[in-house]
């Protein structure tokens, strides 16, 4: 079965410095990966997705992730953090195939983003 | 293009009540999910529906339980609701079964248990 590892509950960053975001995934078939961003009292949004083809993946809001099998990895970047920024972020991964019969979304236990003036 | 809704927004409910919450998938999508979010379990999917049939179920005992209409609107009902029932519903449409074509959740029903 997958599972996510997003490491740090809380990450404070200045406006303006680099984001990263860490998210570690396990898998034992290649997973489609996903970063969501949910506001207060809101639903989440779909930042980006890794199915297949470039490991690289830009998403909206100048987010970008990179897709590590060798390190199991899919950390989410932005280069230039913003107020507008300040959130929480799911990392999740998926089976592709539902060959462990499941299609659903495996969530991490998020990650909140402050971004200080 | 509208996103997913769903109502209401906010329940109040007793404990030993029940529940039903509804979802409208974007126009032509034809897969709803289902998901509980708490402060403790964080996010949990709860069922899949697509083509009116459960396609996937998450491991919630049987209170808990869905359905979906012809024209993919889906509802999901707790039964003897408990305390530990309170949480943010969220509901996510996608294209089709599966989740290659990502997810697209609602703002969710916040349901508190009292």
């Amino acid at each position: 079965a997958q599972s996510v590892t997003q490491l740090g509950s809380h990450v404070s960053v200045s406006e303006g410095a680099l984001v990263l975001l860490r998210c570690n995934y396990s898998s034992s078939v290649p997973p489609y990966l996903f970063w969501y961003v949910q506001y207060p009292n809101q639903g989440l949004q779909l930042l980006l997705k890794y199915t297949t083809g470039a490991t690289l993946v830009k998403g909206i809001n100048g987010f970008e992730a990179e897709f590590k099998k060798s390190e199991t990895s899919f950390h989410l970047t932005k280069p230039s953090a913003h107020m507008s920024d300040a959130a929480e972020y799911f990392c999740a991964v998926s089976d592709p195939d539902g060959r462990y019969n499941n299609n659903d979304m495996r969530f991490g236990a998020g990650t909140r983003l402050t971004v200080k003036p | 293009k509208a996103g997913v809704t769903q109502t209401p927004r906010y329940l109040i409910k007793t404990r030993g009540q029940q529940v039903t919450l509804s979802c409208s998938p974007i126009s032509g999508h034809r897969s709803v999910s289902w998901y509980q979010q708490t402060p403790g379990q964080g996010l949990q999917f709860l069922f899949e529906y697509f083509s009116e049939t459960q396609r996937n179920k998450g491991n919630f005992p049987g209170r808990f339980s869905g359905r979906q209409f012809s024209n993919s609107r889906s509802e999901m009902n707790v039964s003897t609701l408990e305390l530990g029932d309170s949480a943010l519903y969220l509901c996510a449409s996608s294209l089709a079964l599966g989740t290659m074509f990502g997810a697209f959740f609602g703002q969710g029903t916040r349901l508190t248990v009292v």
